[in-house]
């Protein structure tokens, strides 16, 4: 049971160039999402998607698109990469059924270093 | 707008001592409220909290809620160096989204 999964653990990427984060989870859970992570910032949510075949907007969704190929994989595309979005970004999944099943587990994570 | 707000920003203490951590919020349809805890990674998941005045406890760390104040905190007794690290807070509300706080820093002096 790995929990979710990223890859790949780091990146740099020369502005303009295109890049997509890939994220796996195998705990059958219904919602997925990436977040962005910058000093003083905190995490800020990029895109989430409730359920398979679903996915909206987050705070920060500008520069970034996403897709929910199936129950377990969401990924996160670049499709022209920034200085400003040289980030840590995590993935994380939970399951929203009953409030107390609100426990969102997060990914090791990507550093990503645009030039 | 929903927000959460985690004070202080960073705190340093001795091993040993007793600290307090708060996590205020403005949400609308609260549903729960969760900590974590940040070294260097991915956060890893604390404590999870629905019903007002119900202390959650695991071995030195334990956290409360107050639903009516709209705030909790998350208590470390005889902290250890191993304690160091970035607290986080986030309230989950009738939408999908969580809403983070920026965290504590906690930093243990041996």
């Amino acid at each position: 049971n790995a929990g979710v999964t990223q890859t790949p653990k780091f990146q740099v990427l020369k502005t303009g160039q295109s890049m997509t984060l890939q994220c796996a989870q195998d705990m059958n859970h219904n919602s997925m999402y990436w977040y962005r992570q910058d000093p003083g910032m905190g995490l800020r949510l990029i895109y989430y998607s409730a359920s398979e075949g679903t996915t909206d907007k987050g705070e920060v969704p500008n520069g970034y698109n996403v897709s929910r190929l199936n129950k377990r994989e969401f990924s996160l595309r670049l499709e022209s990469a920034a200085p400003s979005q040289t980030s840590v970004y995590f993935c994380a999944s939970s399951d929203r059924g009953l409030p107390e099943e609100d426990t969102q587990y997060f990914g090791p994570g990507t550093r990503l270093t645009v030039l | 707008e929903d927000k959460v707000v985690q004070s202080p920003l960073s705190l340093v203490v001795h091993e040993g001592d007793t600290v307090t951590l708060n996590c205020s919020y403005e949400v609308t349809n609260f549903r729960s409220l969760l900590w974590y805890k940040q070294e260097k990674k991915a956060p890893t998941f604390l404590f999870m909290l629905t019903s007002s005045g119900i202390e959650k406890k695991s071995g030195r760390l334990s956290s409360i809620l107050d639903k009516k104040e709209l705030f909790s905190i998350l208590n470390i007794t005889a902290t250890q160096t191993g304690d160091s690290a970035v607290y986080l807070c986030a309230v989950t509300s009738g939408t999908y989204k969580y809403i983070f706080g920026t965290g504590t820093r906690l930093k243990v002096l041996a």
